[in-house]
Parts: C-alpha cells; structure tokens; sequence
C-alpha cells in the first residue's frame, strides 16, 4: 500500500496560465475525490469519480475547472486560465465501496498552488 | 447540506494534559459517520477516530476518545496524555450513510502542545 500520491506538491504559475495536478490513489480505491482548501479553512468537496466516472460536481468547480480519471486509475485536475483566487491546496482522496464500508477517506499530501 | 461547525480556532495544552475539542453538526438523517481527521503541518491528513452515528457506545482509540451526543448532535475529541507529536490542525468531519462518501469538514481546531 503506497498511499495516495498527487504530484506536483507546489505549483506557482502566473495568473492567466493553465495548470494540471495529478492523483494517483491507492490501487484497490474505486473512488476518487478532489477537494480544495484554503488557509483556515477545512477541505472543500470539489467532485467524485467512481471508476471513471464523474459523479459528483459541486458549485464550487466552475467552468474553468475539469477533471478527468481515464481508466479509473489516475485522476488530472486542470485549472484554465487561472485567477489569484485559485491560489489553495487541492487534495485528492480515495476510499473503496461497499457494504460495510464505513467510508474513511485517505488523503494525499496535496498540491499546493500560488497564482501571482 | 450538512454544516459542521468547530468554533475554537486554538487549542493549547501541556505535554501529559488533557485537551478537549468541540464540534456540533447538524443534519436531518439519522445514519450518518462522523470523523476526526489530522493534519500535521505540511503533512497529508490522517483518520484520528471514527464513530457510527447507530453506535451508542463512544469511540477509542488509545489516547484519543469521543464523546458523542446524537440528540446534542455534538462530537467533541478527547485527547488524553498529550505529546509533542500531537501538535496539528484536527477536522471533524461528516458522512452520510448514503450516497458517495463524500465527507463535510468544520475549519479545524489547531492544537498547539507546550513542552
């Protein structure tokens, strides 16, 4: 069990470029989330694949936001044309499914992004 | 949607003392899971503690217990015998029993320890 990665750690881009994140959960995790945290604040759900499927999509990721999870392994979070207000921690968690599961998610260490 | 709400930004406590964090949540279901997550600086975030809302009896883990009121619908963590390590940023966190797994988190409580 190697634990949920996400690449890269910290990014700091210019406002207007585009930027990628990437999570790779842990191998038998059939569920994927991305959140967003910002200094202070508790993680925000941002959106859930189950497999390859994108479930789930909360107010909070707008048009400029896409994720994709191809196969149902890894997950990219893309972030168009960025705004300083992008400027957070994503994190991405997984958790299996299933009956009798009691639904603890394990974190990665997150990608940390300034937008100047 | 469900709100979870940690209302004491700091926390300190001396080394081998006892600190207690609080948390009340509301919601209209009565099957839900309720967590306490850490998350030590710079450092991914890890399950404390978790308790089954259909659980009368509150959760342990070592050092670490809860008291769990379903009618209050407060989850306040115990921390017991406090040590250096235990310094960190806690969620408490929610869960339906339906649905995704999606979890609610309150902003957190810093723990602060004094050697």
């Amino acid at each position: 069990d190697t634990g949920v990665s996400q690449n890269p750690r910290h990014k700091i881009t210019k406002r207007g470029q585009n930027v990628t994140f990437r999570c790779d959960p842990i191998s038998e995790h059939n569920r994927l989330y991305w959140y967003r945290q910002t200094l202070g604040q508790g993680p925000e759900f941002l959106t859930y694949f189950q497999n390859e499927a994108q479930l789930e999509k909360s107010r909070l990721l707008s048009d400029r936001f896409s994720a994709e999870r191809p196969k149902g392994s890894f997950s990219t979070l893309e972030i168009q044309r960025t705004e300083q207000g992008d400027s957070a921690m994503y994190l991405c968690a997984s958790s299996r499914s299933g009956t009798g599961y009691t639904g603890e998610l394990f974190f990665g260490e997150g990608s940390r992004l300034t937008v100047l | 949607a469900q709100t979870v709400t940690q209302s004491q930004p700091e926390m300190s406590v001396q080394e081998a003392e006892t600190v207690t964090l609080s948390c009340t949540y509301d919601t209209s279901e009565s099957d839900y899971y309720l967590f306490w997550y850490k998350q030590p600086p710079s450092r991914q975030m890890i399950l404390v503690i978790r308790q089954e809302a259909y659980k009368q009896q509150n959760a342990t883990e070592n050092r670490f217990s809860v008291n769990f009121q379903k009618a209050a619908k407060s989850f306040s963590l115990k921390i017991s015998d406090s040590q250096l390590g235990d310094a960190a940023m806690y969620f408490c966190a929610y869960r339906s029993a339906h649905g995704n797994n999606r979890l609610a988190f309150g902003k957190g409580n810093q723990v602060v320890v004094i050697p």
